[in-house]
């Protein structure tokens, strides 16, 4: 069962415009939550991050938003430029008990292509 | 510098080996992981390891067994190979255990025949 939805396979944005790729989850006990980006034969690079206590964190072009009520996060790239094509992961973690953890949980990734 | 290594990049070998894959952090982390990413391209975690000890160990085969010989090392060993182990391979690295961005290496690309 797939805890970390990404439900567009791709996505297509001409430069210069916002990109805004989504993630829906269905853990209640994720509460950090993350997005990579990865250029084929390569490994996925962090981008960034956001903690459950927060609703927004904004790096540069990069904003991520959560929506825990609906349990939904974003990622807003503005403006978006030809280096960001590539395939951009959703992950999330549950909190740490002492006991074990569960790593990261990935969504399965969304292609974005930017159109010059 | 690469802040996370793994060797070799492409591995190609037959059913019934045993086959190993090394990985180096530079970073100083705690924490390292290994994940496989199969053909449908899910990221799955199969181990952890936090300062030598093995802390996840996910549904996976015994025939794949980590070894950390000290913090900045994860090899990963699988005996036995399988057709349906091919896939690629990623390990990880983080701070901490918990809201600790990982990071990855560029994969092993594992081809069973």
């Amino acid at each position: 069962d797939q805890q970390v939805k990404q439900n567009s396979p791709s996505l297509s944005v001409q430069e210069g415009r916002i990109s805004i790729l989504n993630c829906d989850y269905t853990n209640s006990m994720f509460d950090y939550f993350l997005w990579y980006k990865k250029y084929p034969a390569e490994g996925p690079t962090f981008l960034i991050s956001i903690s459950s206590i927060k609703d927004k964190n904004e790096d540069g072009r990069f904003t991520v938003f959560l929506n825990k009520s609906a349990k939904h996060l974003s990622l807003h790239i503005v403006p978006s430029q030809p280096g960001d094509s590539a395939v951009y992961f959703c992950a999330a973690q549950g909190a740490y008990s002492g006991g074990g953890a569960d790593g990261l949980t990935f969504g399965k990734g969304t292609h974005l292509i930017i159109q010059p | 510098d690469t802040a996370v290594s793994q060797t070799p990049k492409y591995l190609v070998t037959q059913m019934g080996n045993d086959k190993s894959i090394k990985c180096e952090q530079n970073l100083g982390h705690d924490t390292m992981y290994w994940y496989k990413q199969d053909s449908k391209k899910f990221l799955k975690i199969m181990f952890s390891y936090n300062n030598k000890e093995l802390i996840i160990n996910e549904t996976v085969p015994n025939r794949f067994s980590p070894k950390s010989p000290d913090k900045a090392h994860l090899n990963l060993h699988i005996n036995s190979l399988e057709l349906g182990d091919s896939a690629v391979y990623f390990c990880a690295s983080s701070r901490a255990l918990g809201n600790s961005p990982l990071h990855f290496g560029n994969g092993t690309r594992l081809t069973v025949t």
